[in-house]
């Protein structure tokens, strides 16, 4: 079954540079989010969008932005980037939003090295 | 304050052996979903299971089983015969039908040891 698919997977930026990354949800899935996840932590929310919208936002720095397409792929710009950043970041997607119980579904990953 | 609480920070445990993870949730909720994913040393998040609030009977898959208590709270994971396989970080989660967020647990560390 097709999965989340994200890419890069992996990613070494400069601080300062600015840094995209892409999503491409499960077929059908109509919400997208984005979660940040630094060593030995738990993922940290970011974003998320349902229908092309932005659904909810969580810790996501005004230097982060995000957008879902027409085609429900989700992209996460990240800018000014320091040395923070360096993370795993995660999209995920869910076919309806999380209230009705629906399932999170998570891509591999993204990770970012920020020197 | 911290929804989802996995005290259990780290485990290791000799192949073979059963481990059970903990997870206890708090929610005002009535209706809310519980999750386990599992996280191996590769990074990918794997979905293993979803429970709902009213639905609290346990599920066996394989090796692995779910008892979720209502009572106190707490939707435990249990592995039995554990392989090295199974080393990985396991997430305990949670969602509730008043708002659109998924709350992690801070993660057990299983380590399996051949």
């Amino acid at each position: 079954a097709a999965g989340v698919i994200q890419s890069p997977r992996h990613l070494i930026k400069e601080k300062r540079e600015t840094a995209t990354l892409k999503c491409y949800p499960i077929p059908r899935h109509d919400t997208v989010y984005w979660y940040q996840q630094g060593p030995g932590q738990d993922p940290q929310f970011l974003i998320s969008f349902y229908e092309k919208m932005q659904s909810d936002k969580g810790s996501i720095p005004d230097r982060f932005s995000a957008q879902q397409f027409s085609d429900y792929h989700s992209e996460l710009n990240m800018s000014s980037l320091e040395l923070g950043d360096s993370a795993l970041y995660f999209c995920a997607s869910s076919l309806g939003l999380l209230n009705l119980g629906n399932t999170i579904y998570f891509g591999e990953g993204s990770w970012l090295t920020v020197v | 304050a911290q929804k989802v609480t996995q005290a259990q920070t780290e485990i290791s445990v000799v192949e073979k052996e059963d481990v059970t993870l903990d997870c206890v949730y708090e929610t005002r909720d009535t209706t809310y979903y519980l999750f386990w994913y599992k996280q191996p040393p590769s990074g990918e998040l794997v979905f293993l299971i979803r429970r709902n609030s009213f639905d609290e009977q346990n599920e066996i898959s394989g090796r692995y089983s779910w008892n979720f208590q209502k009572s106190t709270s707490s939707f435990n994971f249990t592995i039995t015969a554990s392989q090295v396989v199974d080393s990985a970080v396991y997430f305990c989660a949670l969602s509730e039908a008043t708002g659109n967020q998924f709350y992690f647990g801070t993660g057990t560390s299983l380590t399996v040891i051949p």
